[in-house]
């Protein structure tokens, strides 16, 4: 399985811009980027996902790379309810998804 | 349309007993994984079913079994549980598998303690 590879931890200021890179430079051309992010006590919850093209939500941005080698989870204004672990994986459609650790994103007041 | 609900929510075991979890997935899905979390190994996958049928496994003993009845909702089952089993088991719903547009909805989780 192709693996991702993200930055433990983070830190933003509230109502600031988050930008959460992952790396996943053995993708092939089939997998399918997505993000996932666990609340403190919750199960995970589906933030975005993309192939090629960048993609919005009212959730989140993801910007992907021209070489799909890496990609980038923009929250646009971050709020105290963003603080979670945010999860970058490679979902070839087998419906096996390989969690990474994930980036432990902490909001600043 | 409720959520993925799982039950029950906490359970405690003994080493050596069996435990079975239960998951009813979002109402018109048809495939139902199960994950391990533990703080040292991550979320890790079990199995999936789907339409009745386990289509994938992970790396996992055979003491680890699930199935998934004709209404969707699936059972996990431990059988002979060691204190590493403790985790958060999740579960996780999506409408057909197979196509990767296709989200997984994941339930609160069942938090199993082994003693």
């Amino acid at each position: 399985d192709a693996k991702t590879t993200q930055p433990n931890s983070m830190e933003s200021n509230e109502e600031e811009p988050v930008h959460l890179p992952c790396n996943h430079s053995t993708i092939s051309g089939t997998d399918y980027i997505h993000w996932y992010r666990q609340l403190p006590s919750q199960g995970p919850e589906y933030v975005i996902h993309g192939l090629t093209s960048n993609v919005n939500n009212r959730m989140a941005s993801l910007a992907i790379a021209e070489d799909r080698k890496s990609s980038t989870l923009i929250l646009h204004r971050a709020t105290l309810r963003d603080a979670a672990v945010y999860y970058c994986i490679l979902d070839f459609g087998n419906e096996k998804l390989t969690f990474g650790t994930g980036t432990r994103l902490t909001i600043i007041p | 349309k409720a959520g993925v609900t799982q039950t029950p929510r906490y359970l405690i075991k003994t080493r050596g007993q069996q435990v079975t979890l239960s998951c009813s997935p979002i109402s018109g899905h048809r495939s139902v994984s199960w994950y391990q979390q533990t703080p040292g190994q991550g979320l890790q996958f079990l199995f999936e079913y789907f339409s009745e049928t386990q289509r994938n496994k992970g790396n996992f003993p055979g003491r680890f079994s699930g199935r998934q009845f004709s209404n969707s909702r699936s059972e996990m089952n431990v059988s002979t549980l060691e204190l590493g089993d403790s985790a958060l088991y999740l579960c996780a719903s999506r409408l057909a598998g197979g196509p990767s547009t296709d989200t997984q909805y994941f339930g609160p989780g069942t938090r199993l303690t082994v003693l």
